[in-house]
């Protein structure tokens, strides 16, 4: 079966400064990998995915992730956060292109100012 | 990309009365599901929504409780049955199918039982 895990439950960055979010999955074969933000009151927005080819994904609103393979690990960047950034972040696995996702428990981040 | 268009954005209801939501896709896809988001929480799968037949429950959701439909390829409801204050939550379906292997969601419903 398919999990997810992140580790970091709540994190607090100034703004400015850089991110990453960690994500472990587990899974057997090549897995199909998300990040979507959540804000207050809102459903969720895809950040990026990673399906094949080049391991490091670009996303909107400047984020990027990177797919290790070795490490089970699909972390989320950003070089600067802004203080709009401010949300609720899933990771998320798949075992294809029309499969269930299976999500982490998310990360809240918080910006200050 | 598609857009799903999802309702009630919110409700407050009624202890031992029942909800049907609405997800309405703008194209075909291949899959829809119903996700819950208790709150604080992240989403579990509730069901797979099949076109034309019976949805796929994960374990710990039944029918009786969450009966589906999907009619055709583009809309799907989700109805939440006798409800308890305990069934208080977001409730999201999403669709996946679409050309760029996407998956998107609904803007959620909103659940207040009391």
């Amino acid at each position: 079966a398919q999990s997810v895990t992140q580790p970091d439950i709540h994190i607090t960055v100034s703004e400015g400064a850089s991110l990453e979010l960690r994500c472990n999955y587990s899974y057997g074969a090549t897995p199909y990998l998300f990040w979507y933000v959540q804000s207050p009151g809102q459903g969720l927005q895809l950040l990026l995915k990673y399906f094949s080819g080049d391991t490091l994904v670009q996303g909107i609103k400047g984020f990027e992730a990177e797919f290790k393979r070795s490490q089970s690990s699909f972390n989320l960047r950003k070089p600067s956060v802004h203080w709009s950034d401010a949300a609720e972040y899933f990771c998320a696995v798949g075992a294809g292109t029309a499969s269930k996702l299976t999500f982490g428990t998310g990360t809240r981040l918080q910006v200050t100012l | 990309s598609a857009v799903i268009s999802q309702k009630p954005s919110r409700d407050i209801c009624q202890r031992g009365t029942s909800l049907t939501i609405q997800c309405q896709v703008d194209s075909q896809v291949t899959m829809m599901f119903w996700y819950r988001q208790q709150p604080g929480q992240s989403l579990t799968l509730i069901a797979t929504a099949n076109q034309g037949s019976e949805a796929t429950y994960e374990s710990g959701f039944v029918i009786d409780k969450f009966p589906i439909s999907r009619p055709n390829l583009t809309f799907s409801t989700l109805t939440v049955s006798n409800m308890s204050p305990e069934d208080s939550s977001i409730y999201l379906c999403s669709a996946t199918g679409i050309s760029n292997y996407g998956y998107t969601f609904g803007s959620g419903t909103r659940l207040t039982v009391v």
